[in-house]
């Protein structure tokens, strides 16, 4: 069936350094993706989004790049801060459909 | 603008019994999603309603029911509940599928 799953399932990085987060997708009709950040206890939230028709998409400090011949989305946080500590997911649609979301990926901000 | 809102926060209920959770989308959408997550997983897609007819479905049984108001907002109900059923519930709201879809804080059931 559809998947969606994520090389990393931690990640450290130093503060101030530049932070790429991956995720693999299995579904090719998959037309709609969305990152989301979840720290401890709260719901997911909202960090960009892309569809199928772009490669490349930015938002403050945050660009999530694109590669459909080989099903691959990644989420890159430039100047990564503390706040930026939290679990990623990335969630694909399918025309509508339901959203699946991989198992997630653990980022840890170094000081 | 009202964001997506939850209740209740927690929730604790034994084996058995039936639960029901709440959600208010947020202002504007139409569209509202529920999803399970374990501890340390993704969110589980349960169902979806728009316009208050289900609009798809995860792998969950039929003793995960919902409902969707005139004003959007919507219940998931819990029958017969199971220890496995302990999780954190979500619910998001979005204007119509395949669109941005923002959470609420959730609801955390534990079945004792």
């Amino acid at each position: 069936g559809e998947s969606v799953g994520l090389h990393l399932p931690t990640l450290s990085v130093q503060e101030g350094d530049n932070s790429i987060i991956n995720c693999a997708y299995s579904n090719s009709a998959s037309d709609y993706f969305i990152w989301y950040k979840q720290e401890s206890g709260k719901g997911p939230q909202f960090i960009i989004d892309i569809r199928s028709n772009m490669d490349k998409r930015q938002g403050q400090r945050v660009t999530v790049l694109l590669n459909k011949t080989v099903k691959h989305l990644s989420l890159q946080i430039a100047a990564t801060q503390p706040g930026d500590s939290a679990v990623y997911f990335c969630a694909e649609n399918n025309y509508g459909q339901n959203f699946v979301f991989g198992p997630g990926t653990r980022l840890s901000v170094l000081p | 603008e009202t964001g997506v809102t939850q209740s209740p926060t927690h929730l604790i209920k034994t084996r058995g019994q039936q639960v029901t959770l709440r959600c208010s989308s947020q202002s504007g959408h139409n569209t509202v999603s529920w999803y399970q997550q374990a501890l340390g997983q993704g969110p589980q897609f349960i169902f979806q309603y728009y316009r208050e007819e289900e609009n798809g479905r995860g792998n969950f049984p039929p003793r995960f029911s919902g409902l969707q108001f005139p004003n959007y907002s919507s219940e998931l109900n819990v029958n017969a509940l199971e220890l496995d059923d302990s999780a954190l519930y979500l619910c998001a709201s979005s204007a119509g599928g395949g669109n941005e879809q923002y959470f609420g804080p959730g609801t955390r059931l534990t079945v004792t």
